[in-house]
């Protein structure tokens, strides 16, 4: 059965620090992998990541897929309190059938103290 | 400004009745979706559409019914035989049909509840 895996669930941490958001996937015929930030309530879209090892940034905001280890991270450096959300991180797939899929993790919660 | 527009915010569902969710997008995409959001899980797909008059199953499709009648629109109706409906619900859409590598746009949500 596919998954999508994020870790840590939640995380708290101060203004300025430096935080690490974790996914890993068992997907069949991945396609793509996707980093979406919600706040309060509408995702919206961050990272597309196809290949490995080719990072890609905004900002502070980073990510990488290793997709030997079925992995990607996404790095937020120097945290703002705006960057408290839920993060969600995404796998799109090829379907037996013929069609395709997203499939979600469960996210993982930020908030970062002023 | 273009995009997704989910109304109402706030629903509340007696038992036995149905209930109908609105999603309105003018961004002209072909495709939209239908996720529910529950605490501790992923979103998950309950239906899509690719095209006006046509609409496909995902994987929690029962209890609920669509339309797509107009491009612009994809309403979901929660009908009385989904058992447990209290969920977060987002609308999406895609520019064209699913292929794996599509970014999704995302309505406000609505909050459904059962009283």
């Amino acid at each position: 059965e596919d998954k999508v895996v994020q870790s840590p669930l939640s995380l708290v941490v101060h203004e300025g620090d430096t935080v690490t958001l974790n996914c890993s996937y068992e997907v069949t015929n991945f396609r793509s992998l996707l980093w979406y930030k919600q706040e309060k309530k509408a995702p919206t879209f961050l990272f597309m990541l196809t290949s490995s090892g080719i990072e890609k940034k905004s900002g502070r905001l980073s990510s990488i897929l290793d997709k030997k280890e079925l992995f990607s991270i996404l790095n937020i450096t120097a945290t703002q309190t705006g960057d408290s959300a839920v993060y969600l991180c995404a796998v799109g797939k090829l379907q037996g059938t013929g069609g395709f899929k997203t499939i979600f993790g469960a996210g993982t919660r930020l908030f970062v103290k002023a | 400004d273009g995009g997704i527009t989910q109304s109402p915010k706030y629903l509340f569902r007696k038992e036995g009745q149905n209930v109908t969710l609105s999603c309105e997008q003018n961004l002209n995409h072909d495709a939209m979706y239908w996720y529910r959001q529950d605490p501790g899980q992923g979103l998950r797909l309950i239906y899509y559409s690719q095209i006006v008059n046509d609409f496909q199953k995902g994987d929690i499709a029962e209890g609920y019914s669509v339309s797509r009648e107009k491009k612009e629109s994809f309403p979901l109706t929660v009908t009385s035989a989904q058992k447990n409906p209290t969920a977060f619900y987002l609308c999406a859409s895609t520019p064209d049909r699913p292929t794996g590598f599509e970014k999704l746009f995302f309505g406000s949500g609505t909050q459904l509840s059962v009283l």
